[in-house]
């Protein structure tokens, strides 16, 4: 159980072209999702957090107007790069928990991955 | 902004060799630290989440210790097998809300036939 499903797996575009990547939970809902980029020999950092029905929260140095991010729905959440440019080449993966955590809190319970999404911007 | 250190950043092992990473994070406003599992080509696959001071866990050859008044978890591995290779990601956060991990680098463990 717990999946979540990430696509397109490797897309390679041209400088302008905007791109958007889907962040699926297959079988839980996730009311809130999490967006990472991983640039090489670095670690994961978050760019945002998605939240269904509301704004996306932006970390400091991410730029909203880029990085464009809807939750449509509790299993759906999309990062669009727009005008995309060769900088923004980068891998990009999102995560959630499922939204019924029972006892405890949020913290002490695992996120779920996508398998991740290989940009690059020719 | 917490920051979680992962050492060392790449390791060879033979098979059979058992062997350990370490990942430290900041002690103070600590609630839990996550480890994850990071083959090839796949998604990263939770391992533990500890959040007691002395905790251990186990699944199967794979073990993790926790130490929050230091700062400091090991991940430990027995008789390591090819299948074990992959990255192995630690991350802390310092909520219980449903907040983001920060994650270390990670260490990527190669286990040689």
């Amino acid at each position: 159980g717990a999946v979540v499903s990430q696509h397109p797996s490797w897309v390679i575009c041209k400088s302008g072209t905007s791109v958007k990547i889907e962040c699926r939970s297959l079988d839980f809902q996730a009311t809130t999702m999490f967006w990472y980029r991983q640039f090489p020999k670095q670690s994961l950092m978050l760019m945002a957090t998605s939240n269904e029905g509301s704004k996306a929260t932006y970390e400091q140095g991410v730029e909203k107007d880029k990085f464009l991010i809807n939750h449509a729905s509790l299993t759906l959440s999309t990062l669009t790069v727009t005008s995309a440019h060769p900088e923004d080449s980068s891998f990009y993966i999102c995560s959630a928990r499922v939204d019924d955590i029972g006892q405890g809190g949020w913290g002490n319970q695992p996120q779920h991955f996508g398998d991740g999404t290989r940009l690059s911007i020719l | 902004i917490l920051n979680v250190e992962q050492s060392p950043q790449s390791l060879h092992v033979q098979e059979g060799d058992s062997t350990n990473f370490t990942c430290s994070f900041p002690s103070s406003n600590f609630y839990a630290l996550h480890w994850y599992r990071w083959e090839t080509a796949k998604s990263p696959e939770a391992l533990f989440v500890m959040t007691l001071n002395g905790d251990e866990k186990k699944k199967g050859r794979i073990s993790a210790t926790l130490n929050t008044k230091e700062g400091y978890s090991y991940l430990y591995i027995k008789g390591s097998q090819p299948e074990d290779s992959a990255t192995y990601l630690c991350a802390s956060t310092a909520y219980s809300g449903n907040t983001p991990l920060v994650f270390g680098k990670g260490t990527r463990l190669s286990v040689i036939a």
